[in-house]
């Protein structure tokens, strides 16, 4: 199952919402996660199961979608927010990451 | 606290072998499947290979299926990754990630860079 994340690159602003996408070649039902990594650190699981806020990340993260269509969203853009952010896929094995979305400053 | 730590990479010739392990505590390793990602310098996340909580279920991805081999020893808190016939392509940094219960990786080591090249 191949993910397509868009866009690939992001600039955007302190404050701003931010919207990155995921499709999947397939149907994923809704087994699809994403994680935000920062540079020379391990991916950080953000969002299960499509929509579920992992215990301990922020409200401004949400995540959206079921099929083949999944949306993460940020409602207000913080510094700390600035990384690449991948979905992942867990339907099916293998596994398959998106290709990642870099979220730099503006 | 749950910490996974890597250990095992380092610089070898195409066509070596190299044994990673990933040491785990601050749970119990046993009930829980295990999985080993790789990031290539500069690019994204691969996953490489998972493992079920008794070793029962063992899946691999295409790229590496037949070259690598994933195992786990529960006495020992400890997951491994022996990888053989190694390529270029092989060269990455290799992180070991718990799978939750609800089946998502929610804990990472840091990760060990495994270098390949002549």
């Amino acid at each position: 199952i191949q993910l397509t994340q868009s866009p690939s690159f992001l600039s955007a602003s302190v404050g701003d919402r931010v919207t990155i996408t995921c499709r999947a070649s397939q149907g994923i039902s809704s087994y699809l996660a994403w994680y935000q990594q920062k540079p020379g650190t391990a991916p950080k699981l953000l969002i299960y199961a499509a929509s579920t806020l992992q215990s301990g990340v922020p409200s401004r993260f949400s995540g959206s979608g079921s099929g083949t269509e999944f949306t993460l969203t940020i409602s207000s853009l913080q510094p700390e927010d600035f990384a690449t952010y991948y979905c992942q896929q867990l339907n099916s094995y293998p596994l398959t990451f998106g290709g990642g979305t870099k979220v730099e400053i503006k | 606290e749950v910490q996974l730590v890597e250990s095992g990479g380092g610089l070898v010739q195409p066509g070596g072998s190299l044994g990673l392990s990933c040491a785990a505590s601050g749970f119990t390793f046993s009930s829980y499947s295990m999985n080993w990602v790789r990031q290539a310098p500069g690019k994204g996340l691969e996953w490489v290979s998972y493992i079920s909580s008794s070793s029962s279920t063992i899946s691999y991805a295409d790229s590496v299926k037949g070259r690598f081999t994933i195992s786990r020893d529960n006495a020992k808190n400890s997951l491994y990754l022996q990888m053989n016939s190694l390529r270029a392509e092989d060269t990455a940094v290799y992180y070991c990630a718990r799978v939750s219960s609800r089946g998502y990786p929610d804990y990472w080591g840091q990760g060990t860079l495994v270098t390949v090249s002549s």
